[in-house]
């Protein structure tokens, strides 16, 4: 089955303690992103990568990195998480076809950061 | 710069009457444009998409949405809701103007009365 898939679900983390949220995804997409979701903001993007060793910052990207190492895998790393980084986390990608195909979601992963 | 307008970010209807979620762009060029829904505790799922061809699109569970570039405008509709449509719905942009990078509205609650 296509699919994009996150892990983990759930996190409860303390402040300052580095944490890694992982995204794979199997249908040998270019392009993957990592948004973050809150109430009445909608989807704001962290970082994307047009494809392996390519990524670039989006609008919220301060507190975050990224790797693309390999085509599937996009981790998002907090190195020192903050109260602020409480939120849900979606990973999501797509064929590099001109942004003309739909984005591709994972289901998410909703971080407390105490 | 492009950005997306939803107008309403609740919106309450009664099972079995017309749904109308709205959308607006700002863009100099004709963007892609889609319209995502999320149900509780899911990732984002595609409704529909326009990709410059049919200005009316057809999506699943009997969504629609016409594009009006006059008017900037991709309103979601669906003309009886049904108790399995309360969820959150997105619309978002891409295209040349943003650098083929997504853009999304900050969301519609929709809640169906029964």
């Amino acid at each position: 089955e296509a699919q994009v898939t996150q892990n983990p679900r759930y996190l409860i983390t303390v402040t300052g303690k580095k944490l890694t949220v992982t995204c794979s995804q199997n249908m040998n997409h270019e392009y993957m992103s990592w948004y973050r979701q809150d109430p009445g903001l909608g989807l704001r993007q962290i970082y994307y990568s047009m494809n392996v060793e390519v990524t670039d910052k989006g609008d919220v990207p301060e507190g975050y990195k990224v790797s693309r190492k390999e085509k599937r895998n996009f981790p998002l790393i907090l190195e020192s998480p903050s109260p602020n980084q409480t939120s849900l986390y979606f990973c999501a990608s797509t064929p590099l076809r001109g942004a003309r195909s739909p984005l591709h979601f994972g289901n998410g992963t909703r971080l407390t950061v105490t | 710069a492009q950005s997306v307008t939803q107008l309403g970010s609740h919106v309450s209807v009664s099972e079995g009457a017309l749904v109308l979620l709205r959308c607006n762009y700002s863009s100099s060029v004709p963007p892609y444009l889609f319209w995502y829904v999320q149900y509780p505790n899911q990732g984002l799922q595609l409704l529909l998409k326009y990709t410059s061809a049919a200005t009316l699109v057809k999506g699943i569970n009997g969504f629609e949405a016409e594009f009006k570039k006059s008017e900037t405008s991709f309103h979601l509709t669906k003309p009886s809701a049904h108790m399995s449509d309360a969820a959150e719905y997105f619309c978002a942009v891409s295209g040349t103007d943003t650098g083929n990078q997504f853009y999304f509205g900050t969301g519609t609650s929709l809640t169906v009365i029964p």
